[in-house]
């Protein structure tokens, strides 16, 4: 149980060009989902916390306009990176909570990124 | 702010070898501590947890304990093997106010040799 799953997996783009990164919780219901970037070698970056239903709260330096992210349903999140250019290519992994285990997350296995 | 400082990788052991990773967390109030495990191409998964001072979080022979005196909670095992092979995380929970935010070290790559 608790599989969070993301899609693509990989994605390579044209600098200028908008990227969607969809992640869904798969035998749950999230009311919570995380998004986070990691550049190689180093740890996970909270970008944005994201509950069913509202805006997005950004971590503090995270371009809201360049990161769009949409909580749509209790299963579903989307990352849109707008107007891509190569210093965004980076590795995005989202996560997933339920409202009665806040302090469990579930992690997705990650989207790479690659803008040329 | 929080923070979580861990051992550089990467780490290369022979199989049966004891392992520690290092970890030391800086943060206000009392943190939540976990390992996360990340094998290749896959997401992260929870290895352990520790939600108090003294306790200590075991899963799949690996074992922590949250020193609240030396602001420590170091991942041991005593025997690895090659299938533990993976990037092993640190990080610490902070509640409050409603919101659950995790705040990762940089990870440690751990390789095992046959």
């Amino acid at each position: 149980g608790a599989v969070v799953s993301q899609h693509p997996s990989w994605v390579i783009c044209k600098s200028g060009t908008s990227v969607k990164i969809e992640c869904r919780s798969l035998d749950f219901q999230a009311t919570t989902m995380f998004w986070y970037r990691q550049f190689p070698k180093q740890s996970l970056m909270l970008m944005a916390t994201s509950n069913e239903g509202s805006k997005a709260t950004y971590e503090q330096g995270v371009e809201k306009d360049k990161f769009l992210i949409n909580h749509a349903s209790l299963t579903l999140s989307t990352l849109t990176v707008t107007s891509a250019h190569p210093e965004d290519s980076s590795f995005y992994i989202c996560s997933a909570s339920v409202r009665t285990r806040q302090e469990t997350q579930y992690f997705g296995p990650g989207t790479r990124l690659l803008v040329l | 702010g929080d923070s979580v400082t861990q051992m550089e990788g990467p780490v290369t052991l022979s199989e049966e070898a004891f392992l520690t990773i290092n970890c030391t967390y800086t943060a206000t109030g009392y943190p939540s501590l976990f390992w996360y495990v990340q094998y290749p191409g896959e997401g992260l998964q929870l290895l352990l947890k520790a939600t108090k001072a003294d306790d200590k979080g075991s899963n799949k022979g690996f074992e922590a304990t949250y020193r609240k005196e030396t602001t420590s909670f170091h991942l041991e095992k005593g025997s690895v093997q090659v299938s533990d092979s993976a990037v092993y995380f640190c990080a610490l929970l902070y509640s409050g106010a409603g919101s659950y935010q995790l705040t990762f070290g940089k990870g440690t790559k751990l390789s095992v040799i046959p």
